[in-house]
């Protein structure tokens, strides 16, 4: 149990365009999702915090217009990297939790994102 | 502000040969302490949760202890399958983000 997956594993995508990453809890109701970010060899960056139904909580430094999150429902959650440059290009993990149940975040296997 | 630091930053070990990874954090009320394992490239893959001081857990050659301050994973007998990054994260007694540490790098050698 408690399987999230990620779509796409991998993107590429030039310069100014959009793309969107989606996020699903696959055998249980996520009540939270988060969206990390992650650099080579460095740990996981929280970047936002979303409620089902509710508007995503951006961390500090974090951009909202250019990530934007949709939490539509218990099961699915996604993110889209508008006009993407460059420096966007990074691994771009989801978690989820059933907070019902208990605290443990499980993680997607992330995306990786290529921007040229 | 809840704060976790993980030592070593890289642990090399020869196959067979047992240490500890430590996890210190402070935290306002711990609601849990967590242990995932990360291989290059993939996303964290959940170990263990432990919530208060004296539980252990264990989970084929893992075994996780918590202290008020402090989490210890001991990997007994390491494989070379056994090397990956370990990370250790908390939540505060308000069960809000996690708080990643930066995590330990584990390469168990043949």
């Amino acid at each position: 149990g408690a399987v999230v997956s990620q779509h796409p594993s991998r993107v590429i995508c030039k310069s100014g365009t959009s793309v969107k990453i989606e996020c699903r809890s696959l055998d249980f109701q996520a009540t939270t999702m988060f969206w990390y970010r992650q650099f080579p060899k460095k740990s996981l960056m929280l970047m936002a915090t979303s409620n089902e139904g509710s508007k995503a909580t951006y961390e500090q430094g974090v951009e909202k217009d250019k990530f934007l999150i949709n939490h539509a429902s218990l099961t699915l959650s996604t993110l889209t990297v508008t006009s993407a440059h460059p420096e966007d290009s990074s691994f771009y993990i989801c978690s989820a939790r059933d907070l019902t149940r208990s605290y443990e975040q499980y993680f997607g296997p992330g995306t990786r994102l290529t921007v040229t | 502000e809840d704060q976790v630091t993980q030592s070593p930053e890289a642990l090399r070990l020869q196959e067979g040969e047992s240490s500890s990874l430590n996890c210190s954090y402070t935290v306002s009320g711990l609601r849990g302490l967590f242990w995932y394992r990360q291989d290059p490239g993939k996303g964290p893959e959940f170990l263990f949760t432990l919530y208060s001081a004296g539980e252990e857990k264990e989970k084929e050659r893992l075994k996780a202890t918590l202290t008020k301050k402090e989490s210890f994973l001991h990997i007994t007998a390491p494989k070379p399958e056994d090397s990956a990054t370990y990370l250790c994260a908390v939540t505060n007694r308000y069960g809000q983000n996690f708080v990643f540490g930066p995590g330990t790098r584990l390469s168990v050698l043949p």
